[in-house]
């Protein structure tokens, strides 16, 4: 059964940083694009970046451009979003999910539960 | 303001047939699919329709998508209970170089 699951969410103050993981179960993992996508409590879907499977194109929404980094640690089944400067707009539940194919662009066949992130002073 | 222009609300009895519009542009539903996610309370998303209209495994025939030049639609025949949900689009823009989301359609079933 596939399966993605997220880690690394907490609390952290404005201007910090926060590096989530995301690893990958009952797939070879090297072979999808991965991405993830945020959800602040009580609104709508936002992706925020995505990671093609051998990791040589990433994506990156507007506004986490320059901020956000996405990874993947191919001996280890897992991607990485590493997150700096981070503001109180960031607060979200941060959604790993998997494309069916090896390219960013196509959709999230597969959604892991989610990972809380909490920017506040 | 989301990219994907959807109605923030919808409501049907069961057994009607609702739909769900999804409006968007030539740089994302224009040149690429639109695919459509159901996000019941407290859960994660998960994938209802993709590549336009076509259903995952175990996604009910209930559910059908369509597509016409920069407009997508769902829809849900034979309303139940457990459809109550948030209703999403998404689709992949060229411009942008990402995946542009609507802003979701809380469907309520009376």
């Amino acid at each position: 059964e596939v399966q993605v699951l997220e880690s690394g969410g907490g609390l952290r103050q404005p201007g910090g940083s926060l590096r989530l993981s995301c690893e990958g179960f009952g797939f070879s993992f090297n072979s999808y694009a991965m991405s993830w996508v945020r959800q602040a409590p009580g609104k709508g879907l936002e992706w925020v970046s995505g990671i093609s499977g051998n990791g040589d194109r990433t994506h990156y929404a507007d506004s986490v451009k320059g901020r956000f980094t996405i990874s993947r640690d191919k001996s280890k089944d897992k991607v990485y979003l590493q997150m700096n400067s981070l503001r109180g707009e960031d607060t979200a539940f941060y959604y790993c999910t998997r494309s069916p194919y090896t390219h960013a662009w196509y959709w999230f066949d597969h959604w892991g539960q989610g990972t809380l992130a909490i920017v506040s002073s | 303001q989301s990219v994907l222009s959807q109605p923030p609300s919808a409501s049907g009895t069961p057994g009607q047939r609702v739909t769900i519009s999804c409006s968007g542009s030539s740089s994302n539903i224009g040149s690429n699919s639109a695919n459509w996610y159901q996000q019941l309370p407290g859960a994660a998303p998960k994938l209802l329709i993709y590549g336009n209209s076509q259903r995952p495994s175990g996604v009910r025939d209930r559910f059908s998508g369509s597509k016409s030049a920069t407009s997508a639609s769902l829809a849900i025949t034979g309303l139940q209970p457990e459809d109550e949900a948030d209703y999403y689009c998404a689709a992949w823009d060229d411009s942008r170089g990402g995946w542009v989301f609507g802003g979701g359609t809380k469907l309520t079933v009376l």
